[in-house]
């Protein structure tokens, strides 16, 4: 059974553009969540889609928004990026999400902002 | 590449010694724990499970111990080898379908 795909797994943008990171989550799982990893924060929630909906939102900027497809398949966008945006964006599948369920991570997709 | 932290608190351990990785937890209403391992350049790997009606669960060569009273979890790799050199993170997760919530992460190195 494939894993979770994210693509791409490196990304360099300058200040001020947008950039749009997908997650193709493992057959079967209806639950995608984002995670921005940084040095000094540590791995942190950014939201999570199941069904094509937003079920549950971390605290970050508006500037940082997400989409879910009816394959489950998921994209995040982030807008007029900082430099401080610069992290390793993780995706994690499960099947349910929440409670009792293994959630699978991908590779991440390490983007730089210059 | 690097996709942790670079002040994380750090164990080294000889290669065939057991390591204990400690973890405490936030939230006195989180009912469900894993932990996770990330090697360089990769993203976290489920590892192990447990949820608040068991203190401990056992694996292939790592035990999970987790005590309610004062909210700590912790790993135990038996036989540590040097593939298990690493970051490990707990996370925890409140029931009704919350985000897990991650802790800062442990880096374990072994020396061979």
């Amino acid at each position: 059974k494939a894993g979770v795909t994210q693509t791409p797994r490196y990304l360099i943008k300058t200040r001020g553009q947008q950039v749009t990171l997908s997650c193709s989550p493992i057959s079967g799982h209806r639950s995608v969540s984002w995670y921005q990893q940084t040095p000094g924060q540590g791995l942190q929630f950014l939201f999570e889609y199941f069904s094509e909906t937003q079920r549950n939102k971390g605290n970050f900027p508006g500037r940082f928004s997400g989409r879910q497809f009816s394959n489950s398949r998921s994209e995040m966008n982030v807008s007029t990026l900082e430099l401080g945006d610069s992290a390793l964006y993780l995706c994690a599948s499960s099947f349910w999400g929440g409670t009792n369920t293994e959630a699978f991570f991908g590779q991440g997709t390490r983007l730089t902002v210059v | 590449g690097e996709s942790v932290g670079l002040h994380l608190p750090t164990l080294s351990v000889q290669e065939g010694d057991n390591s204990i990785i400690n973890c405490a937890y936030s939230n006195s209403a989180s009912d469900y724990f894993i932990w996770y391992k990330q090697e360089s350049g990769k993203g976290p790997q489920f590892i192990i499970d447990i949820r608040s009606n068991m203190d401990k669960r056992q694996g292939q060569r790592v035990t999970v111990l987790l005590n309610k009273t004062v909210k700590h979890l912790s790993l135990q790799i038996a036989a540590t080898q040097p593939g298990d050199s690493a970051v490990y993170f707990c996370a925890e997760n409140i029931a009704g379908n919350t985000p897990l919530v991650f802790g800062k992460g442990t880096r374990l190195s072994v020396i061979a």
